[in-house]
């Protein structure tokens, strides 16, 4: 089954301690990325990668490293978080060619105390 | 300023209706357009994209691109209560999904 998987599902952390979302998926997509939802906000694009060691910003960045050292793989780091990153994470991919729907992962519920 | 504006909605319509959403954009070089539905608590999901002027019809789902009025709008013929969802439209400048911007959101509510 096609899937973007995501974990953990639902995280809580204090102020401070690094974490590690992980996003992966099993369709041989070149292209990931990161977005959060808040209430109003809709989504905000994070990071993006078109394909293995190439990574850019979207349009909230700051606060958030990825890397992406597999095709499968695009981890969201948060170095040192802060209750302002309070929010529902969604890791999504696609291909770069030929079906371009985008699939998303099932979120992740991060609450920073 | 916001770039991407959407009605908040609720937009309420009875079953059977068309459902008309509708979606602006600030920038004029957006060269990606697309829609996304999204259930309460769930991921959001691709609907519809559109690249050039005019409409594109898949199913029950139209997607209208206007660039010179910098307009995006989807409609929903034959509305069922299961459309009953969050709309996000998104707007790429750089084409495909890199850079999207999306807009808050559009609750359509049909009623049986």
């Amino acid at each position: 089954e096609a899937q973007v998987t995501q974990n953990p599902r639902y995280l809580i952390t204090v102020t401070g301690k690094k974490l590690t979302v992980t996003c992966s998926q099993n369709m041989n997509h070149e292209y990931m990325s990161w977005y959060r939802q808040d209430p109003g906000l809709g989504l905000r694009q994070i990071y993006y990668s078109m394909n293995v060691e190439v990574t850019d910003k979207g349009d909230v960045p700051e606060g958030y490293k990825v890397s992406r050292k597999e095709k499968r793989n695009f981890p969201l780091i948060l170095e040192s978080p802060s209750p302002n990153q309070t929010s529902l994470y969604f890791c999504a991919s696609s291909s770069t060619s030929g079906d371009e729907t985008q699939y998303f992962g099932p979120g992740t519920r991060l609450l920073v105390l | 300023q916001k770039e991407v504006e959407q009605n908040s909605g609720p937009l309420s319509v009875p079953e059977g209706a068309i459902a008309s959403l509708n979606c602006t954009y600030s920038d004029r070089v957006s060269q990606s357009f697309f829609w996304y539905r999204q259930y309460s608590g769930k991921s959001p999901e691709l609907i519809m994209s559109i690249y050039s002027n005019g409409d594109k019809e898949d199913g029950r789902f139209t997607a209208q691109l206007n660039k010179a009025s910098q307009y995006v709008s989807l409609l929903i013929r034959d509305s069922q209560p299961s459309d009953s969802a969050t709309y996000l439209c998104a707007v790429s400048l750089t084409g495909g999904y890199n850079k999207l911007i999306f807009g808050a959101g559009t609750r359509l509510a049909v009623h049986p």
